[in-house]
């Protein structure tokens, strides 16, 4: 079984642009959640999906958005990135959204912000 | 909003010895999840604890789970270099510790 993927692994931007990045979860897995991970903040929940509809919101600024599609497919979307922005992206996958359940984690997307 | 504390932040230990790792909750735990994450990659999942008092163990890692401290543990035995990496403790599915930085020296 294939694992979650994310693109692109790497991304490098500037100020006050904006990016997408995808995430394709587990075969079968219906949730999926995407974190912000700096060394200084560690390691922070973003948003959550399940079935195309947003569950749980991190505390992040509006720039911070993100969708799911109907084959759980996600996307985040970062507007008017900011240099704070720099960060590991990660997306994780599971089936459902209960506290039974664990995520399952693609490698992240590496972005940078000149 | 629950916080999780792990201690300590970082460790170096020797090829072969012991090693804990603790995860605290600043609130009641009903779950909790272990996972390692090797620099710049994503986190794998370890194991996940449900109940208190539960232990379970993968290889030469154990958990455990203290409902009444509100605390769990990792234990590795016999630590390896390939056990070098960060761990981090969840909860409530989208709530994790910082993470504790493990170095193996040979």
């Amino acid at each position: 079984k294939a694992g979650v993927t994310q693109t692109p692994r790497y991304l490098i931007k500037t100020r006050g642009q904006q990016v997408t990045l995808s995430c394709s979860p587990i075969s079968g897995h219906r949730s999926v959640s995407w974190y912000q991970q700096t060394p200084g903040q560690g390691l922070q929940f973003l948003f959550e999906y399940f079935s195309e509809t947003q569950r749980n919101k991190g505390n992040f600024p509006g720039r911070f958005s993100g969708r799911q599609f109907s084959n759980s497919r996600s996307e985040m979307n970062v507007s008017t990135l900011e240099l704070g922005d720099s960060a590991l992206y990660l997306c994780a996958s599971s089936y459902g959204t209960g506290s039974d359940q664990p995520q399952h984690f693609g490698d992240g997307t590496r972005l940078s912000i000149l | 909003s629950q916080e999780l504390e792990q201690s300590p932040q970082s460790l170096i230990v020797q090829e072969g010895k012991n090693l804990t790792i603790n995860c605290t909750s600043s609130k009641t735990l009903y779950g909790l999840y272990w996972y390692k994450q090797k620099y710049g990659e994503g986190l794998i999942f370890l194991m996940m604890l449900q109940k208190g008092g539960e232990e379970k163990s993968h290889e030469k890692i154990t958990a455990k789970l203290d409902e009444k401290k509100q605390q769990s543990s990792l234990h590795i035995t016999a630590s390896q270099p390939s056990h070098a990496g960060i761990y981090l403790c969840g909860a409530r599915r989208l709530v994790f510790g910082q993470g504790t930085r493990l170095t193996i020296n040979p």
